[in-house]
């Protein structure tokens, strides 16, 4: 593993269900970022949480809600989805301040049917 | 807007021979730059980066090269192996506070054995 660690691997779920996605990271970071990531298209930041404090949220549907109860952990939790909300959910984690890129999770692979 | 784009989506390369992936960036202000390979079922992982202070740096069989003046990066993989084969993107990032990565579609490598 990455030292960003993600549960589960896939998610399939229908859109009347609630499902959340966690993501957990072990390397002493103090800022984590929830992506989507969709075929042929570049990653989309939805979410930053620098210092436990969310900083930004690109216009993402309320359906997904995120949550971040330490600098270690990161909650991604889902409703109502729609199909097209299917993609990569991708967790990474940075050091605020310091440019030396993001580790990311090995995501999860979401299928709402 | 800014953005990161790519030159080619798909690059096939023969075993062996030296890889090279294009990528054009927009925003002047940014001063880190990041490659990261993408295998199938991964998240991105890091592979080099290099600031906006450099030409060029070089990791294992990765060299990327930094034009400022035509905002060009590249990525040069020598002596290209089997497990080569993934989706490379480029990324950019600027300094300070949290750090916000812009990402690029990807670049296809497939290895020809």
């Amino acid at each position: 593993e990455t030292g960003v660690t993600q549960t589960p691997r896939h998610l399939v779920m229908g859109m009347t269900n609630k499902k959340s996605l966690k993501c957990e990271q072990h390397l002493g970071h103090n800022a984590m970022y929830w992506y989507k990531q969709s075929a042929k298209k570049p990653l989309e930041l939805m979410f930053v949480y620098s210092l436990e404090e969310r900083v930004e949220n690109n216009s993402v549907p309320s359906r997904f809600s995120p949550e971040c109860p330490n600098s270690s952990h990161l909650f991604l939790h889902l409703h109502t989805l729609q199909p097209e909300d299917s993609a990569l959910y991708l967790c990474a984690s940075s050091q605020e301040r310091q440019n030396y890129g993001y580790t990311f999770g090995s995501g999860t692979r979401l299928t709402v049917v | 807007g800014e953005s990161v784009g790519l030159h080619l989506p798909t690059l096939s390369v023969q075993e062996g021979d030296n890889s090279i992936i294009n990528c054009a960036y927009s925003n002047s202000a940014s001063d880190y730059f990041i490659w990261y390979k993408q295998e199938s079922g991964k998240g991105p992982q890091f592979i080099i980066d290099i600031r906006s202070n450099m030409d060029k740096r070089q990791g294992q069989r990765v060299t990327v090269l930094l034009n400022k003046t035509v905002k060009h990066l590249s990525l040069q993989i020598a002596a290209t192996q089997p497990g080569d084969s993934a989706v490379y993107f480029c990324a950019e990032s600027d300094s300070g506070g949290y750090q916000k990565v812009t990402f690029g579609t990807g670049t296809k490598l497939q290895v020809i054995p």
